[in-house]
């Protein structure tokens, strides 16, 4: 199985800060990589797709990177409503999903 | 608008049975992967299951292989997941979850907003 291992597990953070989560797979997935945000009490949301590329209806504060076993989700300017849990998923080999990283207000 | 909802989660003893069902609506079914996913309590997400939009394909989590089994009719917009010899570390909210179709691989764009499986004696 791939394991997904994303760091932080937790991040404490301001409102018009740059944050940056990793996902690390434990072996290559090429770029068989998406990202979600859920809020408490509502289903994922997914935000990138193929690593890099921009769910529709998603900001452009989101932005993806990386391709192999290192990925990042960079979030360029916190708003409010940013603050959530993010899960990394890979699909090179089936599904898996990181641990997630929870994203609080500082 | 695509719509999942989910229903049977309920109470069940340990090596008890159960069957999830989901009813897919806003989208034409039989041309998507379905998946399950699953999140204990205050827990991350598990994805559990997909089934390819022919039901040709299937895949399970290790977590549940050879006890669940999922299925679809694409006569009825309907996804189902037959779950056998439940165990406590399967209580968790169980999402039906609709493949995006355009991601490397598989990627979800719809959730339903879940249906809830209690193991419990």
């Amino acid at each position: 199985d791939i394991q997904m291992t994303q760091s932080p597990s937790s991040l404490s953070a301001s409102v018009g800060d740059r944050v940056t989560i990793t996902c690390r797979a434990s072996q290559s997935i090429s770029s068989y990589l998406n990202w979600y945000q859920q809020k408490p009490g509502k289903a994922p949301k997914l935000l990138i797709y193929a690593a890099s590329s921009l769910q529709s209806g998603v900001p452009s504060r989101f932005s993806g990177s990386g391709s192999g076993t290192d990925f990042t989700l960079t979030i360029s300017s916190l708003q409010p409503e940013d603050f959530a849990t993010y899960y990394c998923q890979q699909s090179y080999r089936t599904i898996t999903f990181g641990q997630g990283t929870r994203l609080e207000i500082k | 608008e695509v719509q999942l909802v989910e229903s049977g989660g309920v109470v069940v003893q340990p090596g008890g049975s159960l069957r999830l069902s989901c009813a897919a609506s806003g989208f034409t079914f039989d041309d998507y992967t379905m998946h399950w996913v699953r999140q204990a309590p205050g827990k991350g997400l598990e994805w559990v299951s997909l089934i390819s939009w022919d039901g040709g394909s299937t895949y399970y989590a290790d977590s549940v292989k050879g006890r669940f089994t999922i299925s679809r009719d694409n006569s009825k917009n309907s996804l189902y997941l037959q779950m056998n010899s439940l165990r406590t570390e399967d209580t968790a909210l169980y999402y039906c979850a609709k493949d995006d179709g355009y991601s490397y691989g598989w990627g979800i764009d719809y959730w339903g907003q879940g249906t809830l499986v209690t193991v419990s004696s």
